[in-house]
């Protein structure tokens, strides 16, 4: 069964270094997302891709943060300047393929991001 | 704005029902999701319905949707220890072909022998 991968699974980093996280969606799927959980909290929504732009981003969303789809088959998430708080669980998800839900939204195992 | 409820924590007996509910804000969703979250692990698509469903029915799992009282609930019948996780309801808002998910804080359920 397609699913989505992430890597890499966990990234240290120092604060006010740029990290690169990457995804691979469902190969048919043609929206992309990117969710956060913070250690404790809700899972957050970050953003939403869909032919090469961003269809929506929530104010977490800031300057700091950029997605990519630099290829066929990669999503990325960038984050320039990395902040003690921007340590978390993110996760890559994608729909919108064939089927009887194209709506449905299928997630990665997510990257542990530890910024020290 | 939109924001989804669940009570953080159910403890149940191998081999009875679980069930786990959820109330949601957002009267226009389209659809409602259960994922399944295990330790260290992503977040797995347990079920789904659409808003105008009362029931959906999946092997042992039961969803029911009471749209009027914006509450969502997940039966799990005959629970084994392998249910143990953390479940997720989510709500969604079907926009131009794309829905941003709002997650509630998550259930975890325990199964104890």
């Amino acid at each position: 069964e397609p699913e989505v991968t992430q890597t890499p699974s966990h990234q240290v980093t120092q604060m006010g270094q740029e990290v690169i996280l990457r995804c691979v969606p469902i190969s048919n799927h043609l929206y992309f997302y990117w969710y956060r959980q913070i250690l404790g909290q809700k899972v957050e929504f970050l953003v939403s891709f869909y032919n090469n732009e961003i269809s929506e981003k929530s104010e977490i969303f800031d300057d700091q943060f950029s997605v990519e789809r630099p290829d066929g088959s990669n999503f990325t998430l960038k984050i320039r300047s990395t902040k003690l708080e921007d340590s978390a669980m993110y996760f890559c998800a994608s729909s919108g393929g064939q089927g009887p839900s194209t709506d449905t939204q299928y997630f990665g195992p997510g990257t542990r991001l530890t910024v020290l | 704005g939109e924001d989804v409820e669940q009570s953080l924590f159910l403890s149940v007996r191998e081999g009875d029902s679980s069930v786990i509910n959820c109330t949601y804000t957002d009267s226009s969703s389209t659809y409602l999701y259960w994922y399944k979250q295990e330790p260290g692990a992503g977040l797995q698509l347990l079920t789904y319905i659409f808003s105008n469903m009362d029931m959906k029915q999946d092997q042992r799992l039961t969803v029911l949707l009471n749209k009027k009282d914006k509450h969502l609930s997940l039966r799990i019948a005959d629970t084994q220890t392998g249910d143990s996780a953390i479940y997720f309801c989510a709500e969604s808002t079907f926009s131009g072909g794309y829905n941003k998910l709002i997650f509630g804080a998550g259930t975890r359920l325990a199964v104890h022998p």
